[in-house]
């Protein structure tokens, strides 16, 4: 089956722009969530959406939000870009069991200059 | 809010070595996973224990979680340079009511020389 497809891989976004990022999860997953990766922090949780709805959320500013629609697939978006913005963005999908692993995308690799 | 402390974070050893990584808490967490990462890619799950005590063994690698599900290791025998990359605990906390989500350690960068 297919996996975790996230796009695009690759972004350049200059200072106060904004971006939205995609995740198409596996099939029959209905839970997707959102992870930001840097040197520095690590994997930090950002949000998690189950059935179009955010059933979780990390502490992030309120820049960063996301949404999900009927057929699972998620959107992150990131306003007014911050240079501490720059980082890999990874989506997850889950059957959300316990004891259920997650799927992790190849991630979105965003750099603001 | 629950961390993972994973030791060690950097670890060079020689093929054919034994070793040993730790990710200790001191939350209870639903599950608790492990993940390999290659540059520029997603984390690969490894492995999910659920029962305390639990013991999983992938090949070479042998998994184990704490009896109070706060712990866990992961053990690699003989290693190979095929096993280098970043290495990551997990804990997975799921609830109805506060939604799911995964704590990560800071990760193990494993390095085997051949």
């Amino acid at each position: 089956k297919a996996g975790v497809t996230q796009t695009p891989r690759y972004l350049i976004k200059t200072r106060g722009q904004q971006v939205t990022l995609s995740c198409s999860p596996i099939s029959g997953h209905r839970s997707v969530s959102w992870y930001q990766q840097t040197p520095g922090q690590g994997l930090q949780f950002l949000f998690e959406y189950f059935s179009e709805t955010q059933r979780n959320k990390g502490n992030f500013p309120g820049r960063f939000s996301g949404r999900q629609f009927s057929n699972s697939r998620s959107e992150m978006n990131v306003s007014t870009l911050e240079l501490g913005d720059s980082a890999l963005y990874l989506c997850a999908s889950s059957a959300r069991t316990v004891g259920y692993g997650y799927t992790f995308g190849s991630g979105t690799r965003l750099t603001v200059v | 809010t629950q961390l993972l402390e994973q030791s060690p974070q950097f670890l060079s050893i020689q093929e054919g070595e034994n070793l040993t990584v730790y990710c200790n808490s001191s939350s209870v967490f639903s599950s608790l996973q492990w993940y390999r990462q290659e540059p520029g890619e997603g984390p690969v799950l490894l492995v999910t224990v659920v029962t305390g005590g639990e013991v999983k063994k992938l090949k070479r690698l042998t998994f184990q979680f704490g009896d109070a599900r706060k712990d866990s290791s992961l053990h690699i025998t003989a290693a190979q340079p095929g096993d280098t990359g970043l290495y990551l605990c997990a804990g997975a906390r799921l609830s109805d009511t506060s939604g799911s989500r995964l704590t990560f350690g800071e990760g193990t960068q494993l390095t085997v020389n051949p």
